[in-house]
C-alpha cells in the first residue's frame, strides 16, 4: 500500500534557526510529492512540489525540499525560521494516479 | 491563477436537515475534483473523487447516500450532506485538477466548516 509519513507531530524551533519538517514516502513507481501549509480554519496553501527533474526544489516563502530517492524522503527545510511560519504542514504525494495520499501533518512552532 | 473557491465558508444547520457545499474552479476547467474531510488537528481524509459528467467515486467507508456529490460542469462540483447529524460536523475541503495540465497538482479551496446542532 502506498503511504506518506510525517514522523513528528510537532517541531519546535527558535526564530532565526534553520527548520526541517520530515516526510518519507512509500509508493510504487515514480512518486510525485507536495508540501502544503495550513493556518487555523483555512484551506491548504501550496509550498512546493516535486514531479521530475532537480532533486532540490525551491518553493514559496523561502522553503525548499530535497527529493531523496535512496532514503525515500522529501524533507521540508528553511534556512531561517520566522514566527509567522508557525502552522500545520502537510506532505502529500502518490504515484500512478491523481489521488493524493496525505501525511498526518506536523505542527511547526517557531519560538520568538 | 488556479484559484478554487468554496461556498459557504462556514455553515450551521440543525440535525436532520441537508446542506450543500459548492466548489468552483474560478480560472480553469476541472475535469476532476476531490472532496476531503478534516477532523480537528487531524489530516485530510479523501471522501470521493468527482469527475465531470459522471458519477463520483467514493472511498471505502464513505456513505454515498449520505454525501451526495454532483459535478455538473467543468467548473462546479457540489457536496450535499443529507440528513446531517452532529457527527457530520467537520471541515470540508475540495480540490481540483486543471484539465489542461498534465501534472498531478491539485488546487485546494479554502474549506467549509460545517457545524450540525
Amino acid at each position: 500500500a502506498q503511504s506518506v509519513a510525517q514522523p513528528e507531530d510537532q517541531v519546535n524551533v527558535a526564530e532565526g534557526n534553520p527548520l526541517t519538517v520530515k516526510c518519507t514516502y512509500s509508493v510504487s513507481g515514480n512518486p510525485y510529492l507536495f508540501w502544503y501549509v495550513q493556518y487555523p480554519n483555512r484551506g491548504l496553501q501550496f509550498l512546493l512540489k516535486y514531479i521530475t527533474g532537480d532533486n532540490l526544489v525551491k518553493g514559496s516563502y523561502g522553503f525548499e525540499a530535497e527529493f531523496n530517492k535512496s532514503q525515500t524522503s522529501f524533507h521540508l527545510k528553511k534556512p531561517s525560521a520566522l514566527v509567522s511560519d508557525s502552522a500545520l504542514y502537510f506532505c502529500a504525494g502518490g504515484a500512478g494516479t491523481y489521488k493524493y495520499i496525505f501525511g498526518t501533518g506536523t505542527r511547526l512552532k517557531v519560538l520568538a | 491563477g488556479a484559484v478554487v473557491s468554496q461556498h459557504p465558508s462556514w455553515v450551521i444547520c440543525k440535525s436532520g436537515t441537508s446542506v450543500k457545499i459548492e466548489c468552483r474552479s474560478l480560472d480553469f476547467q476541472a475535469t476532476t475534483m476531490f472532496w476531503y474531510r478534516q477532523f480537528p488537528k487531524q489530516s485530510l481524509m479523501l471522501m470521493a473523487t468527482s469527475n465531470e459528467g459522471s458519477k463520483a467515486t467514493y472511498e471505502q467507508g464513505v456513505e454515498k447516500d449520505k454525501f451526495l456529490i454532483n459535478h455538473a460542469s467543468l467548473t462546479l462540483s457540489t457536496l450535499t450532506v443529507t440528513s446531517a447529524h452532529p457527527e457530520d460536523s467537520s471541515f470540508y475541503i475540495c480540490s481540483a485538477r486543471d484539465r489542461t495540465s498534465g501534472s498531478h497538482e491539485q488546487y485546494f479551496g479554502p474549506g467549509t466548516r460545517l457545524t450540525v446542532t
